[in-house]
């Protein structure tokens, strides 16, 4: 059973543009709420990460929005460079555990020229 | 400093071979982790210790075995690999359990193939 939903699959965005990738959860015991970024042939490096007390985090150009009743959270990278153009992981983890994170299955972002 | 050193980059083993997988890291984390990720998955869990200590297997057949020597290090041992075994594999630290920040830092990744 999937615990974290992410969409789009993939994602086409024009330079300057807004990429939003989306992710939700059913498990309230979740606390923890990071983003990674992948390069092709390199590991997962932590981008922005929020907790469930906190509506909105922002750092340069990526801001988390987070809604807790809806149990939903969203990547927003503003002014979308070539340079952005990876695969993006949203993950959560439990409350209580070894800092087990449960991933989704991530989003193939493309900035175009 | 956020980084997490895996040695080496590239492997290509037979399935009769016996190889190792390094970890190290300076952060002074407690947790460290190993991850097996496939091409377009995310990373899955293998193996977690906590304070040098095995706490978490997650049902992974015995032809990894999985070491922690000291604070800094993390090895994976390998043998009598599959093909389908082929995969990145990621070594990852954090504080541990019990503390207030849950920030996991990942390595660059062993490109592993077995043939």
């Amino acid at each position: 059973q999937q615990q974290v939903k992410q969409s789009p699959q993939s994602l086409i965005v024009q330079k300057g543009g807004i990429s939003i990738i989306n992710c939700a959860y059913e498990n309230t015991a979740f606390d923890y709420f990071p983003w990674y970024q992948q390069f092709p042939g390199k590991g997962p490096a932590l981008l922005i990460a929020i907790r469930p007390d906190v509506s909105e985090k922002k750092e340069g150009r990526f801001t988390i929005s987070f809604n807790k009743s809806a149990k939903q959270f969203s990547l927003h990278i503003m002014d979308s460079q070539p340079g952005d153009s990876a695969t993006y992981f949203c993950a959560a983890r439990k409350t209580g555990t070894a800092s087990k994170l449960t991933f989704g299955t991530g989003t193939r972002l493309q900035v175009t020229l | 400093d956020t980084e997490v050193t895996q040695t080496p980059k590239h492997l290509v083993m037979g399935m009769t071979n016996k190889k190792s997988l390094k970890c190290e890291q300076h952060m002074g984390h407690r947790a460290m982790y190993w991850y097996k990720q496939k091409a377009k998955k995310p990373p899955e869990l293998m193996f977690v210790y906590s304070y040098e200590k095995l706490s978490i297997n997650e049902s992974v057949p015995s032809r990894f075995s999985p070491e922690c020597p000291n604070s800094s290090l993390l090895n994976l041992h390998l043998h009598a690999l599959q093909p389908e075994d082929s995969a990145l594999y990621l070594c990852a630290s954090s504080h541990p359990p019990g503390t207030t920040t849950y920030e996991q830092y990942f390595g660059p990744g062993t490109r592993l193939t077995v043939t």
